[in-house]
């Protein structure tokens, strides 16, 4: 159980597009789900908190015009790069959670190409 | 300030050789730590985690980790490597609730034939 699925697992487009990237939990209603950055050889970092049905928190740093995230239901999450540009480039990880004292469980993350 | 400090970056052991993989933590609160591994293009798999009481903790694929309070560390191992664990692995200090994780900057390992 307690399984966390994103889409797509890889995207390369030209930059100026916008990508949406997906996170779903399959078998559990996520209360809250997280999104991470990873750059290359480098660890996760937490780019902003969603609870559903209720705006992200970004942390800081994080541009909230860029990042565009929503969490509509209890099962998905979404995550748009507006305008992605090459120094957006990394791996996205999101996670998700069913409610206060439970654990993270991740997904395979999404691999983002800005050409 | 909130933070994971693991000191080896990278790390090769041969295959039935024994492991240990270091972390450090700077927390403010009670320290609730987890360890992770990643796979080449993959998201994270929970190895184990430690909340409170026996400060050796058991997990999956073998690991164990001991939470050690004295010297702010929560180092990760294994008697006995297979080829398999070849991957990266992430220590991570968090909140009770689960609202901030804070990740180690990794350490690679391989594993030699």
């Amino acid at each position: 159980g307690a399984v966390v699925s994103q889409h797509p697992s890889w995207v390369i487009c030209k930059s100026g597009t916008s990508v949406k990237i997906e996170c779903r939990s399959l078998d559990f209603q996520a209360t809250t789900m997280f999104w991470y950055r990873q750059f290359p050889k480098q660890s996760l970092m937490l780019m902003a908190t969603s609870n559903e049905g209720s705006k992200a928190t970004y942390e800081q740093g994080v541009e909230k015009d860029k990042f565009l995230i929503n969490h509509a239901s209890l099962t998905l999450s979404t995550l748009t790069v507006t305008s992605a540009h090459p120094e957006d480039s990394s791996f996205y990880i999101c996670s998700a959670r069913q409610g206060d004292g439970q654990p993270q469980h991740f997904g395979d993350g999404t691999r983002l190409s800005i050409l | 300030a909130q933070s994971v400090t693991q000191p080896d970056i990278h790390i090769t052991v041969s295959e039935g050789a024994s492991l240990e993989l270091r972390c450090n933590y700077s927390y403010g609160a009670t320290p609730y730590l987890f360890w992770y591994v990643q796979s080449p293009g993959q998201g994270l798999q929970l190895l184990l985690k430690y909340f409170s009481g026996d400060t050796l903790v058991q997990g999956i694929k073998g690991f164990e980790a001991e939470f050690k309070r004295s010297q702010s560390s929560f180092n990760l191992r294994k008697p006995s490597v297979h080829w398999s664990d070849a991957a990266e692995y992430f220590c991570a200090v968090g909140d009770y609730n689960f609202n901030k994780f804070y990740f180690g900057s990794g350490t690679k390992l391989n594993v030699k034939p």
